[in-house]
């Protein structure tokens, strides 16, 4: 039983597009994190949520806009989305905020044509 | 600007050795360090920690030390065993839930 799901796996787009990608968590945890990969292989946080409510929000477009309708969910939305943007989005979960222990989806690779 | 950093990108190592990764950071104020090991195509999977206020900690196979003088922490896996194949990645946090990962290496196993 996966206990961090994203959906989907791949994903490929053209330029100017809006794509969304979903995440679960069923370990009940209560904050949830995207991170990127870029092509350097680099691991960056994007959003933080804890029960809902967004905790961190890095230098990130406008264009990315995270929702968590509850706490076992975090998605990503892409509005408009560019070649950079290319990269495989991890989600992410631990047990509280300071949960150091983090807990990794299989990660969604997004390739925007 | 990578507060955490991981020089070497790849390394290779006999079965039945010891397989040593190392690992610097810039941020005094970490006070919390993690290992974690990716398969190809998987996220991310939680190896073993360390909080600042030790220099060793022991999991098995795996044993991780901390030199805050240095600002460097290593990653000792004895015996290295083929699935211990896999990208490295180090991580630090101030304890604020965001952690600044390394950019991996890659440890191949050779038998």
């Amino acid at each position: 039983d996966t206990a961090v799901s994203q959906t989907p796996k791949y994903l490929v787009t053209q330029m100017g597009n809006d794509k969304s990608i979903k995440c679960e968590q069923n370990l009940g945890h209560d904050t949830m994190y995207w991170y990127k990969q870029d092509s350097k292989k680099f691991l960056k946080i994007m959003f933080s949520y804890n029960n809902k409510e967004l905790i961190i929000n890095e230098t990130v477009p406008n264009r990315f806009s995270p929702k968590s309708p509850d706490k076992a969910h975090l998605n990503l939305h892409i509005n408009s989305l560019e070649l950079g943007d290319s990269a495989v989005y991890f989600c992410a979960s631990s047990t509280s905020v300071g949960g150091e222990t983090q807990y990794f989806g299989p990660g969604t690779r997004l390739l925007v044509l | 600007d990578q507060q955490v950093k991981q020089n070497s990108p790849s390394l290779s190592v006999q079965e039945g050795r010891i397989s040593i990764l190392n690992c610097d950071y810039t941020n005094s104020m970490f006070d919390y360090f993690l290992w974690y090991k990716k398969y190809p195509a998987e996220g991310p999977t939680f190896l073993i920690s360390i909080s600042s206020i030790k220099d060793k900690n022991e999991d098995g196979r795996f044993t991780v030390f901390l030199n805050k003088s240095a600002k460097h922490l290593s990653l000792h896996i004895v015996p290295s065993q083929p699935g211990d194949s896999a990208v490295y990645f180090c991580a630090a946090t101030l304890n604020d839930y965001k952690l600044s990962f390394g950019a991996g290496t890659t440890v191949t196993v050779r038998a």
